[in-house]
């Protein structure tokens, strides 16, 4: 059982350049979100999806973009890099309801 | 929006001795609470949960207290072992919203 898989693990962009961060879980989970995480700040919401073909933006969504392509996928797209997206990405999936969130192993990405 | 605050930032404790992590959040309905441990170059990983119909839950070592008039939460550790050294992290989910709102997380340094 594989859980919530992030591809790739490590990545440099320069900037300007643009990237698709994939994400897939094998949970049958509704919900699925994408969260930054730097140093002292915690995990802060990018987007988030409640159930296949909706999205919705959280805490930090400016310069990013999402697709659900489906029930199990979630891809986090950055069409213009810039140094501070330089950050670990975390991809989590749950139920809808009162449950907590299992996440990926994250994609440590470095825009220099 | 939700706004999570955990204390301390770091924690160090020797071995057998016990560490209690503090957090308190603003949105008087968030209703669930759970906690995440990291280690290095890994996802966050949920270890314990609280709904807010409950005051307390125990799961072996580990406990999580919940004072919803006070607002706050707070993770205890008994009989502490190397293996526990690792980032925890609080967060909180306000009734009617699907994502989380994380805490800053601690650095807890078990010693030897």
């Amino acid at each position: 059982n594989a859980g919530v898989t992030q591809t790739p693990k490590f990545q440099v962009l320069k900037t300007g350049q643009s990237m698709t961060l994939q994400c897939a879980q094998d949970m049958n989970h509704n919900s699925m979100y994408w969260y930054r995480q730097d140093p002292g700040m915690g995990l802060r919401l990018i987007y988030y999806s409640a159930s296949e073909g909706t999205t919705d933006k959280g805490e930090v969504p400016n310069g990013y973009n999402v697709s659900r392509l489906n029930k199990r996928e979630f891809s986090l797209r950055l069409e213009s890099a810039a140094p501070s997206q330089t950050s670990v990405y975390f991809c989590a999936s749950s139920e809808v309801r009162d449950s907590g969130a299992f996440f990926g192993q994250g994609t440590r990405l470095t825009v220099v | 929006g939700e706004n999570v605050e955990q204390h301390p930032s770091t924690l160090s404790v020797q071995e057998g001795d016990s560490a209690v992590i503090k957090c308190t959040y603003s949105d008087s309905a968030s209703n669930y609470f759970p906690w995440y441990k990291q280690e290095l170059g890994k996802g966050p990983q949920l270890i314990i949960d609280i709904r807010s119909n409950v005051g307390e839950k125990k799961d072996q070592r580990i406990a999580v207290t919940l004072n919803k008039t006070a607002k706050h939460f707070s993770l205890h550790i008994t009989e502490t072992q190397p293996e526990d050294s690792a980032v925890y992290f609080c967060a909180s989910r306000g009734m009617g919203r699907r994502a989380l709102t994380f805490g800053s997380g601690t650095r807890l340094q078990v010693q030897p």
